[in-house]
C-alpha cells in the first residue's frame, strides 16, 4: 500500500537555524498538505499546494515558512529562522483531487529546537 | 469559522466491552467529518469519513461512526474493543462551503483498554 514517507524522523538545530523538512507524497496524489502538531495539542493546518502554488495557508505560516516541489516526487518545507516556538511534529500529507478525498498522512519530523 | 470538540482528554474501557469516543463539529456549511487515530511515534492513520448519505459510516479495524446533523456530532464506536484499540484519536472537519481543503482537528483523545 503506498505511503506518505517524511525525512528525517527527528531534527534538532539551533535558534536561528534554517531548517528543511522533507516529504515524499503518494505517487498519484496531486494536493499536498503541511501540519503540525505541538507537544500535547491539536494537530494545526499550516499549508496547502496544488498545481505547484500554494493554494491555502494559515496565519501560522508567515514569512519564515516556505514550500517547494523541486522535483517529481519531493515536497518540502523550510523554516528560515527557526525559533523555540517551532518545536513540533510536523506531519506532511498528500490526497488526490475528488471532491472529498481522503488526506493520507506521513509519521511525521519531530523538529526540536533549542 | 470551523472547530471541532472532542470533549473527553481520555476514555477508558474494558477489553470486549464497547467503546465510544465523542466528537461535535461547528461549521457554516455542510461538513466532511474524519476519524484518524495516532500509535505512539506514529503519523496520523485515517480510520473513517462521513460525506454523505447513510448516517453510520464503517471504517477500518471494526470503527464505525454515527453522523447525528441535529446535535452536531460525528461519535467513534466500536462494538467490542481490543487492547490493540489504545491510542489517540483525532476527529477532524473540512467545510465543504469554504472550498478549501484543510482539515479541522480536535484535541483528541486518549483511549486505553484495559485487559
Amino acid at each position: 500500500e503506498p505511503e506518505v514517507t517524511q525525512t528525517p524522523s527527528h531534527q534538532v538545530t539551533q535558534m536561528g537555524q534554517e531548517v528543511i523538512l522533507r516529504c515524499v507524497p503518494i505517487s498519484n496524489h496531486l494536493y499536498f498538505y503541511w501540519y503540525r502538531q505541538i507537544l500535547g495539542q491539536k494537530v494545526e493546518f499550516l499549508v496547502s499546494f496544488y498545481n505547484n502554488e500554494i493554494s491555502e495557508k494559515s496565519e501560522i505560516f508567515d514569512d519564515q515558512f516556505s514550500v517547494e516541489r523541486p522535483d517529481g516526487s519531493n515536497f518540502t518545507l523550510k523554516i528560515r529562522s527557526t525559533k523555540l516556538e517551532d518545536s513540533a511534529m510536523y506531519f506532511c500529507a498528500s490526497s488526490g483531487t475528488g471532491v472529498v478525498e481522503t488526506q493520507y498522512f506521513g509519521p511525521g519530523t519531530r523538529l526540536l529546537v533549542l | 469559522a470551523q472547530s471541532v470538540a472532542q470533549p473527553e482528554d481520555q476514555v477508558n474501557v474494558a477489553e470486549g466491552n464497547p467503546l465510544t469516543v465523542k466528537c461535535t463539529y461547528s461549521v457554516s456549511g455542510n461538513p466532511y467529518l474524519f476519524w484518524y487515530v495516532q500509535y505512539p511515534n506514529r503519523g496520523l492513520q485515517f480510520l473513517l469519513k462521513y460525506i454523505t448519505g447513510d448516517n453510520l459510516v464503517k471504517g477500518s479495524y471494526g470503527f464505525e461512526a454515527e453522523f447525528n446533523k441535529s446535535q452536531t456530532s460525528f461519535h467513534l464506536k466500536k462494538p467490542s474493543a481490543l487492547v490493540s484499540d489504545s491510542a489517540l484519536y483525532f476527529c477532524a472537519v473540512r467545510d465543504l462551503q469554504t472550498g478549501a481543503n484543510n482539515l479541522f482537528f480536535g484535541t483528541g483523545t486518549r483511549l486505553t483498554v484495559i485487559p
